[in-house]
């Protein structure tokens, strides 16, 4: 079955640490996308890729970084800049042939103590 | 600038009952428009989407939504709810561009009472 990978479900880390989460897609997906989601604030974007090799950054990029080497693959970073890193993370996808129709992974709660 | 609005943070009904989550827009033009449900500590399933023709788009799990052009409203609504749709429930916006990137409400969590 066609889907999104992300791992681990959940992550602790100190304080301090850089820390990446993984994202893998077996859905042939041009787009890929990182999401924030924080209690009573929806989801917000983080970065986004429409293309191997290429990414731009979203609404509240400060702090993270992804690379792009892989269609099949969108690693986030998240840094020892991000002041409030504890958060629910969450990987999609989407194909422009699919008329905007985002796929979500099941996510990744970091906790940074 | 684009945004969505979820006036109703939480909502609690009655197995059984009709429900309705309220979503309002502000887009220039017509967006593409989706509701998606999570359940806790789980990823977002779609549960439907307004792309274009008929306002009233049918989903999964018995729901339906109505885009109001006029209002910039595009509500769910679901009949008659079971207990198993306790759950969160996001609306969203997307641009008719070349990125799909969405613009989320802050969602609306629904509680269901025996």
């Amino acid at each position: 079955d066609g889907g999104i990978t992300q791992s681990p479900k959940y992550l602790f880390r100190k304080e301090g640490q850089n820390v990446t989460l993984s994202c893998e897609q077996n859905l042939n997906h041009d787009a890929m996308y990182w999401y924030r989601q924080d209690p009573g604030q929806g989801l917000r974007l983080i970065y986004y890729s429409q293309i191997v090799n290429d990414f731009q950054k979203g609404d509240i990029a400060e702090g993270y970084s992804v690379s792009r080497e892989k269609k099949e693959s969108f690693p986030l970073t998240v840094t020892s800049a991000q002041k409030n890193p504890t958060a629910f993370y969450l990987c999609a996808s989407s194909s422009p042939g699919d008329s905007h129709l985002v796929v979500f992974g099941p996510g990744t709660r970091l906790t940074v103590l | 600038a684009q945004s969505v609005t979820q006036p109703d943070i939480h909502i609690t009904v009655s197995e059984g009952a009709s429900l309705e989550l309220r979503c309002n827009y502000s887009y220039g033009a017509t967006p593409y428009l989706f509701w998606y449900v999570q359940s806790p500590g789980q990823g977002l399933q779609l549960l439907l989407k307004y792309f274009s023709g008929d306002t009233l788009v049918q989903g999964i799990k018995g729901f339906e939504a109505e885009f109001k052009r006029s209002q910039s409203s595009f509500n769910l609504r679901k009949p008659s709810v079971h207990w198993s749709d306790a759950a969160e429930y996001f609306c969203a916006v997307g641009a008719r561009g070349a990125t799909n990137k969405l613009i989320f409400g802050t969602g609306t969590l629904l509680a269901v009472q025996p």
